[in-house]
């Protein structure tokens, strides 16, 4: 059965890095992009970044400077790491796997709610 | 970066009624990068439409997607109350890569 599943830890304190990986299961990493995104209440759905088998990285240019996204083919998993986090990244966050020609999102994690909190 | 906006904000409507969700971005958005999708509470976006107009599998066919350039729209037919969600577009732009989403139409079927 092709699917997501995603895990890391869900509380941080201000300043730590943020780490979520996301197991590809059923299916290759070859032939899509592969996504992270992530919801809060106050900004929405909001695409943080986007990696291929090849470990060619597209970030969100707002969060590019405190994102790294990598990809494990041997384990078929790809992880996200986001530094210096605040409040403010409190989110539910996703991956998800892209279709490459038309850039939609076919197949999703169940998302990982990750609150900052002092 | 382009950025989508939707409208209405919020659709109250009745079983068996027909409803017209607007999409409009910033700047033109090819046909081929523009999609629908829906989310229940709890649950992870599920994609109702890609390439403006082509339904995903197992999609029904009382969606369907329509625009181009800067303004697109979903529309359901015959709404149940399965329908009740919040709706969201999300477009692709590759100079240089970037994927926004719109902030979403809530649907309320009563």
């Amino acid at each position: 059965q092709v699917q997501l599943q995603q895990w890391g830890a869900g509380l941080l304190k201000p300043s730590e890095t943020l780490s979520l990986t996301c197991g590809v299961y059923g299916v290759s990493l070859s032939g899509y992009y592969w996504s992270w995104i992530r919801q809060s209440p106050g900004t929405g759905l909001e695409w943080i970044g986007e990696i291929n088998h090849s470990g060619i990285t597209n970030y969100n240019p707002s969060l590019k400077s405190r994102v790294t996204i990598s990809v494990d083919t041997s384990k078929n998993q790809f992880s996200l790491k986001l530094s210096s986090v605040t409040a403010a990244d409190t989110a539910v966050y996703y991956c998800a796997r892209a279709i490459v020609w038309a850039r939609y999102f076919d197949l999703w994690g169940r998302g990982t709610l990750v609150t900052v909190s002092s | 970066e382009i950025v989508l906006t939707q409208s209405p904000g919020t659709l109250s409507l009745s079983p068996g009624e027909g409803a017209t969700l607007s999409c409009r971005a910033s700047q033109s958005v090819s046909n081929s990068y523009l999609a629908w999708y829906q989310q229940k509470p709890g649950q992870a976006p599920r994609v109702l439409i890609y390439g403006t107009s082509r339904r995903a599998t197992g999609i029904p066919d009382r969606f369907s997607g329509s625009g181009s350039g800067t303004d697109f729209a979903l529309t359901i037919s015959r709404l149940e109350p399965e329908d009740s969600a919040v709706y969201y577009c999300q477009q692709y732009g590759n100079s240089p890569p970037l994927l926004t989403f719109g902030p979403g139409t809530k649907v309320d079927i009563k």
